[in-house]
């Protein structure tokens, strides 16, 4: 079935360092790949979504590119802030409007 | 537009009591989904409507979870019998075509 793998769990960065959180999928259909972000305490919202192959989507200093060849969608930053600590979670669109969630990845920036 | 609404923020019941959680989507989406969040298992799947039908629950505890979805501005989430390991923060999201996902602010439920 489809599914979803982020392989860091979690990530620690001194501020102003670049990041790059992994995301793989797999489908049998063509994908939609979304990156949502949670803040503590509040609900996931959207940050990025992608269906078009090997096109940079970004937000917020944030950026991905969807490659079919590789059924991947990395998030990257190039330089991140105290503000982008937070919960970070791929996702897929399934054919009949469900997503299909990545583990997440805890993101902490330090000063 | 408010956003996906869900009350109440909190709620706190003793062990064996039953609670009801409440989610009225965003109006004119097609799609209201349910999850659990802990810190331990993370987010997951429990059920989902389209069009107010249920579609998918098959992340629902069977024996004491249910969800319905008697019309278009509302679905609740009930729990009978809680236990403590129903302690986590529900999330209501909807979306209009399988898109994008707007989530609610979440019940933090806390059976003590």
């Amino acid at each position: 079935g489809d599914s979803v793998t982020q392989t860091e769990g979690l990530v620690t960065l001194t501020k102003g360092l670049p990041v790059m959180l992994n995301c793989t999928y797999q489908t049998t259909y063509s994908p939609f790949l979304f990156w949502y972000v949670q803040h503590l305490n509040e609900a996931p919202k959207l940050l990025l979504k992608s269906s078009t192959d090997n096109k940079r989507t970004e937000h917020q200093g944030f950026y991905a590119t969807l490659h079919k060849s590789s059924s991947s969608f990395h998030l990257q930053k190039s330089s991140v802030q105290l503000s982008d600590s937070a919960l970070y979670f791929c996702a897929l669109s399934h054919s009949n409007y469900q997503l299909i969630w990545g583990s997440g990845t805890k993101l902490i920036i330090k000063p | 537009n408010a956003g996906v609404i869900q009350t109440p923020r909190h709620k706190v019941t003793g062990k064996g009591q039953e609670a009801t959680l409440w989610c009225e989507p965003i109006s004119g989406h097609s799609a209201v989904f349910w999850y659990r969040q802990t810190i331990v298992q993370g987010l997951e799947f429990l059920t989902y409507f389209r069009n107010q039908a249920p579609i998918d629950d098959s992340g629902m505890p069977k024996e004491r979870f249910s969800a319905q979805m008697p019309n278009q501005s509302h679905s609740t989430l009930k729990i009978q019998s809680t236990q403590p390991q129903d302690s986590a923060v529900y999330l209501c999201a909807s979306s209009l075509q399988g898109l994008e996902v707007f989530f609610g602010k979440g019940t933090r439920l806390t059976v003590v």
